[in-house]
């Protein structure tokens, strides 16, 4: 069963101070890993997709990477306006089509 | 475009009611997927639909769930009978390219 396990669950920060998001995953061949934020009360919006070890993406103050077990999504002197849960996905090779497995996100908060 | 439109955005029910939820993808879009949102659960699919025929309804719970996509500009999902531990947030997600998913902004149920 594919599994994915984000850390920390909640991360507090000041505007300014840089820090990482983890996502550990577990599946039966990776097809793509997918980064989203999700602010309260709407929908998740599309951030970032990841297809291969070492790969990097980036927009903004964010940056997303991958390894074979993890990515990390690094924000870079963040803003409060980055306050928001972040969540990963993954979908594996031998799910049926476009199955997507979330973790439960981090919960980012920006102080001013 | 108007983006992913979903309704009711809240709908409050008693036990035993018939809860139907309702959903616009985007036009163009030949995805499109339900998914229930909790805290305990976080983000789980329900059902998936490519070109109007659903592709994969394994996380739909019970029997009491139904979904159908009449045509390429609406979809339904069902719940007769609710119960309380239906509570949650249901999104419904459009996707031209499988993985990039974009979300409404979600109905939230609660039943009493």
């Amino acid at each position: 069963e594919d599994q994915v396990t984000q850390s920390p669950e909640a991360l507090r920060l000041q505007e300014g101070e840089s820090s990482s998001l983890n996502c550990s995953y577990t599946v039966s061949g990776l097809r793509g890993l997918f980064w989203y934020r999700q602010d309260p009360g709407k929908g998740p919006e599309f951030l970032f997709t990841l297809y291969s070890a070492g790969e990097e993406k980036e927009k903004e103050r964010l940056k997303a990477t991958l390894t074979k077990k993890e990515s990390f999504l690094h924000i870079t002197a963040p803003k409060p306006e980055d306050s928001a849960t972040y969540l990963c996905a993954v979908q594996a090779e031998e799910t049926s089509g476009s199955r997507l497995t979330f973790g439960e996100g981090t919960q980012l908060t920006v102080n001013p | 475009d108007a983006g992913v439109i979903q309704s009711p955005r809240h709908e409050v029910t008693e036990m035993g009611q018939e809860v139907t939820l309702r959903c616009k993808p985007i036009s163009g879009h030949d995805y499109l997927f339900w998914y229930r949102q909790t805290m305990m659960r976080g983000l789980e699919l329900l059902i998936y639909f490519n070109n109007n025929v659903p592709i994969d309804d394994s996380g739909m719970p019970e029997d009491r769930f139904s979904a159908k996509m009449p045509n390429a500009s609406f979809s339904t999902l069902k719940i007769q009978p609710s119960e309380p531990r239906d509570s949650a947030v249901y999104f419904c997600a459009s996707a031209r390219l499988v993985t990039v998913l974009t979300f409404g902004a979600g109905s939230r149920l609660t039943v009493l």
